[in-house]
């Protein structure tokens, strides 16, 4: 059961554009949402995050948006720079009894920015 | 500041032998440790995770186990391994709460 789902594999864009990046999941429950980007052979690395509170979260480039009643956010990127280039993840995670949190991650979208 | 290691960085290991990586953490106490794997199409799969010493969550049922024998060491172990063992694996620490994580460079397991 992929309750955090990337529907779209792959991306192409041309540099300067704008990059739109989907994610949908399935749990009500989940409460902060993050967006990862990944490098081949390197661990993901931080890009922004969105609490459930908010429907919007922008850091220079990339804004990030949510839209609880459809259980779906998006990550934005303009301009898009080849330097974007990588697999991207959203990941979502609801706070535990135990006070931990696990997030769940979707199964990526590789985004090819083109020069 | 803090730092997380993550070794080795490839590995190939014939079916049945046994598993043994190592993450370490620097600069920072009691977090939490995961374990993550990223096979083709299944994106980020959680695979264990700790809130303290010797204090292991399960996720998903396999050949794996996890152990926690001090507070910034996470060790991810097979006995025997199997092919579907193979993959990229990521270990990970959270100070908690709302700070997301922080990932290793990864180890890319063949298992041959």
């Amino acid at each position: 059961d992929q309750q955090v789902k990337q529907n779209s594999p792959s991306l192409s864009v041309q540099e300067g554009r704008i990059s739109i990046l989907n994610c949908d999941y399935t749990n009500s429950m989940f409460d902060y949402f993050l967006w990862y980007k990944k490098y081949p052979a390197e661990g993901p690395t931080f890009l922004i995050s969105i609490s459930s509170i908010k429907d919007k979260n922008e850091d220079g480039r990339f804004t990030v948006f949510l839209n609880k009643s459809a259980k779906h956010l998006s990550l934005h990127i303009v301009p898009s720079q080849p330097g974007d280039s990588a697999v991207y993840f959203c990941a979502a995670s609801a706070l535990k009894t135990s006070g931990t949190y696990k997030y769940i991650f979707g199964t990526g979208t590789r985004l090819k920015v083109l020069a | 500041s803090q730092t997380i290691h993550q070794w080795p960085a490839t590995l190939v290991q014939p079916v049945g032998s046994p598993l043994s990586l190592e993450c370490t953490v620097e600069g920072t106490s009691n977090p939490n440790l995961y374990w993550y794997r990223q096979a083709a199409g299944r994106g980020l799969q959680l695979l264990f995770y700790s809130v303290g010493i010797g204090q292991i969550s399960s996720e998903v049922p396999q050949n794996l186990s996890a152990s926690r024998p001090q507070d910034r060491q996470f060790i991810l172990s097979s006995k025997k391994l199997l092919l579907s063992d193979s993959g990229f694996y990521l270990c990970a620490w959270s100070e908690g709460a709302y700070y997301g994580y922080t990932f290793g460079s990864g180890t890319r397991l063949t298992v041959v």
